[in-house]
């Protein structure tokens, strides 16, 4: 169980265009999911906080307009990283919360290797 | 601020050489203290939930504890499919998030 794919698993595009990355819960609902950006040998980094039904909470720093969030249902959540650049390669991973979990743990989805030309 | 620190940063060890795993934090009021698994190109493996000081999980050659200001995982004869990073998080009570530490990349040569 908990399972959390996300698609694609890597993506190149030139700079200027725009790429969504979907995320889904397989085998639960997931009222609220997480973005976060992982640059190489560190650790995640929040991007924001998706609830279902609602707008994203984006972290301090984070460019809303940059990054739209969207989550439509309770097993789907998906991040457009619009007008790419560079800078925007990344390894973006997406989470997913089981409310009947005690403790709230969030499940990873494999992640999705961005890279910007 | 809620801060979470892992050490070491790096640990080699040879097959069956067991060892540890530190995660401190320090959270108002924790709702659990999380232990996952990360190989590289991946997602972070979901391994374990602590929710109070003196809890203790296993899970085949891990076993991981809980104080009042820190974790360890630890680690039993590991074999070289041990090798990876292991992040430990917190979670607080009535919050969302996790507070992530840095990782301990664990290589284990045989």
């Amino acid at each position: 169980g908990a399972v959390v794919s996300q698609h694609p698993s890597w993506v190149i595009c030139k700079s200027g265009t725009s790429v969504k990355i979907e995320c889904r819960s397989l085998d639960f609902q997931a009222t609220t999911m997480f973005w976060y950006r992982q640059f190489p040998k560190q650790s995640l980094m929040l991007m924001a906080t998706s609830n279902e039904g609602s707008k994203a909470t984006y972290e301090q720093g984070v460019e809303k307009d940059k990054f739209l969030i969207n989550h439509a249902s309770l097993t789907l959540s998906t991040l457009t990283v619009t007008s790419a650049h560079p800078e925007d390669s990344s390894f973006y991973i997406c989470s997913a919360r089981d409310l009947r979990d005690r403790g709230h743990e969030q499940y990873f989805g494999p992640g999705t290797r961005l890279t910007v030309t | 601020e809620d801060q979470v620190t892992q050490s070491p940063e790096a640990l080699r060890l040879q097959e069956g050489e067991s060892s540890s795993l530190n995660c401190s934090y320090t959270v108002s009021g924790l709702r659990g203290l999380f232990w996952y698994r990360q190989d590289p190109g991946k997602g972070p493996e979901f391994l374990f939930t602590l929710y109070s000081a003196g809890e203790e999980k296993e899970k085949e050659r891990l076993k991981a504890t809980l104080t009042k200001k820190e974790s360890f995982l630890h680690i039993t004869a590991p074999k070289p499919e041990d090798s990876a990073t292991y992040l430990c998080a917190a979670g607080r009570e009535g919050g969302n998030k996790l507070t992530f530490g840095t990782g301990t990349q664990l290589k284990v040569e045989l």
